[in-house]
């Protein structure tokens, strides 16, 4: 039972640079969200979804866009890589009844 | 809108005593759900301890127990008989079926564990 896979765990891009950012959930929960850490800041999030093809912004959404084409996947893009969005990503799923569960994180750097 | 407040960033505790970590929260909702999260330097977000809003007993997860003051809007973490293995990061968390179960996190308390 792999849970949530978050790839790649480290990444450096240049500003103006886009990436992906990969989620997939094996536990066929409906949740899913994207969460920066920044230090003294807590977790904030980005995005979410409540289910395939349904997306919805969070507290921090702009540089970052998302799409839900399946139940188990929820990849983050960052459009065009600024040295703001230097941080900690994690991404997290649930459902109704448990609490969420994350992916191990991706520590990005902006130069 | 909701928010939950971690008033002490850092913390310190010897090997074998015991530590409260602090949290408040702010809703206007009845029903909810708080959590506490675990980080250690390997950065995974480990669940230590979770409650439910309708529920009066307070959760009870072996060295880990809550103090949950529901009119007080209170969640209070406490480690009993600290291990070196519990230095870490300690999130408090909340979310509730009408914010469409997002979570709401604090800032986070660092936890020191003294030998």
């Amino acid at each position: 039972n792999a849970g949530v896979t978050q790839t790649p765990k480290f990444q450096v891009l240049k500003t103006g640079q886009s990436m992906t950012l990969q989620c997939a959930q094996d536990m066929n929960h409906e949740y899913m969200s994207w969460y920066r850490q920044d230090p003294g800041m807590g977790l904030r999030l980005i995005h979410y979804s409540v289910g395939a093809g349904i997306t919805d912004q969070g507290e921090v959404p702009n540089g970052y866009n998302v799409s839900r084409s399946t139940t188990e996947d929820f990849p983050l893009r960052l459009l065009s890589a600024a040295p703001s969005q230097t941080s900690v990503y994690f991404c997290a799923s649930r459902t109704v009844n448990t609490e969420a569960f994350f992916g191990q994180g991706t520590r990005l750097t902006v130069v | 809108a909701q928010t939950v407040t971690q008033s002490q960033p850092e913390m310190s505790v010897q090997e074998a005593e015991t530590v409260t970590l602090s949290c408040t929260y702010d809703t206007s909702e009845s029903d909810y759900y708080l959590f506490w999260y675990k980080q250690p330097p390997s950065r995974q977000m480990i669940l230590v301890i979770r409650q439910e809003a309708y529920k009066q007993q307070n959760a009870t997860e072996n060295r880990f127990s809550v103090n949950f003051q529901k009119a007080a809007k209170s969640f209070s973490l406490k480690i009993s008989d600290s291990q070196l293995g519990d230095a870490a990061m300690y999130f408090c968390a909340y979310t509730s079926p009408s914010g469409t179960y997002k979570y709401i996190f604090g800032t986070g308390t660092r936890l020191k564990v003294l030998a």
